[in-house]
């Protein structure tokens, strides 16, 4: 059965940063692409970021560009992603979702994390 | 990028069908065939429900199916149900090689 658990959710103030993990299990993790979608309160999905099995092909939405890091430990079957510069507007809570085949859709997603920008 | 456009509410009475749209562009939708569809039901994570325009993953129910044309896609859900009640989101890949949401579409059974 594949899972995904997400941590490293929390209280941050605008301009601080955050490490969010996701903890993949009962898949091939190294296999698949990985990506990362948020959902602020009351609003829709947003795709964040995105990165292929090996880790070398790395995408990310423009909202996120160069304040966002996404990476993968392959050999603890993890899944990262780097927040620095934090705004209000980051506020979210952060799913992480495995690609399926062909890496064109989310086959599979965790619960969320939630990530609150605030003073 | 910006999302793709879904109407912001569709409804139907138990049995019958109904249809959600996403429009994006030639730079999304129109030219790539890997159109994906999610449900969401309140304080959930979303669900895959279809993939690639048009192939259901296993488990999901037949009463969904998809379609495209052109720079639009559609998802339709037949004999709604009470269940189906919940929020739908379209996806599509994009010539940026990111990928696109829809603006969501909350579906109501009456």
């Amino acid at each position: 059965e594949v899972q995904l658990v997400e941590s490293g959710g929390g209280l941050v103030q605008p301009g601080g940063s955050l490490r969010l993990s996701c903890a993949a299990s009962g898949f091939t993790f190294s296999s698949y692409a990985m990506g990362w979608v948020r959902q602020a309160p009351g609003k829709g999905l947003e795709w964040v970021s995105g990165i292929g099995g090996s880790g070398s092909s790395t995408y990310y939405a423009d909202s996120v560009k160069g304040r966002f890091t996404i990476s993968r430990d392959n050999s603890k079957n993890t899944l990262y992603l780097e927040m620095i510069s934090l705004r209000v507007e980051d506020t979210a809570v952060y799913y992480c979702a495995k690609y399926g085949s062909g890496s064109s859709h989310l086959d599979y997603w965790g619960q969320g994390t939630l990530v609150t920008v605030s003073a | 990028q910006s999302a793709l456009t879904q109407p912001a509410s569709v409804s139907g009475s138990p049995g019958q069908s109904i249809t959600i749209s996403c429009t994006g562009t030639s730079s999304d939708i129109g030219n790539y065939n890997y159109v994906s569809w999610y449900q969401q039901h309140p304080g959930k994570a979303p669900k895959l429900m279809i993939y690639d325009v048009s192939n259901r993953p296993s488990g999901v129910s037949n009463r969904f199916s998809g379609s495209k044309s052109g720079n639009t896609a559609s998802l339709t859900i037949s004999g709604l149900q009470a269940e189906d009640e919940a929020d739908y989101y379209c996806s599509s890949s994009t010539t940026s090689s990111t990928r696109v949401f829809g603006t969501g579409t909350k579906v109501t059974v009456l």
